[in-house]
């Protein structure tokens, strides 16, 4: 099946600072990439939706100033997360799309484990 | 995208088949079940899909019941990797977005 890399798989930062994190498709063209963010013990949240050369579509709550996602290209989309805070500690996934016809299959990322001390 | 619901955990003896339910009443009629699961400290594993007919592939069994209002998922054989979340998520292909719920936590034990 398609396969979705993340680097890091794991960062520790200071509080204050900025932290990045990539996502990418490794063998397809990827027409949408998502990010979700995961507390312990809790379910994802959908944090954005992002397509190749567009805007990022952020859901309710998540702070686009903070949370800086650029799609680059079919197999690359990084997310930045800004002067990062101890609560922003947490599971970050991204997951791709391979949409050809009305297959639409999503294929997630390892996830990358922030902490912000 | 409908809402699903699942019991929250379920134990399963190893080597026997894992059948999880789950409830998606207000399933429109162009929504697919899609199931997923996700092992400790992973990213989500894509197990299955369907929209009316029960499909079946290497990994699972997904039965649909006639008026698409719950499916089961079905492990046919569990081993101790099974245990995991598994998520059931009704799902507009086409540009839809996945929004997950609680999921069920799976226990295959020996």
């Amino acid at each position: 099946g398609a396969v979705v890399s993340q680097h890091p798989s794991r960062v520790i930062c200071k509080s204050g600072t900025s932290v990045k994190i990539e996502c990418r498709s490794l063998d397809f063209q990827a027409t949408t990439m998502f990010w979700y963010r995961q507390f312990p013990k809790k379910s994802l949240m959908l944090m954005a939706t992002s397509n190749e050369g567009s805007k990022a579509t952020y859901e309710q709550g998540v702070e686009k100033d903070k949370f800086l996602i650029n799609h680059a290209s079919l197999t690359l989309s990084t997310l930045t997360v800004t002067s990062a805070h101890p609560e922003d500690s947490s599971f970050y996934i991204c997951s791709a799309t391979q949409a050809a016809g009305v297959s639409y299959e999503q294929y997630f990322g390892p996830g990358t484990r922030l902490t912000v001390t | 995208d409908a809402k699903t619901t699942q019991p929250p955990s379920m134990d399963c003896a190893e080597g026997r088949a894992a059948n999880l339910p789950c409830n998606h009443s207000t399933i429109s009629g162009n929504e697919y079940v899609y199931w997923y699961r996700q092992i400790h400290s992973q990213g989500p594993q894509y197990i299955i899909h369907g929209l009316k007919n029960n499909e079946t592939n290497e990994m699972a069994s997904l039965i649909i019941t006639e008026d698409r209002k719950s499916s089961t998922l079905i492990l046919p054989h569990a081993t101790l990797r099974d245990t995991a979340v598994y998520y059931c998520i009704s799902f507009y292909n086409q540009g839809g977005k996945l929004i997950f719920g609680q999921g069920t936590e799976l226990s295959v034990k020996p």
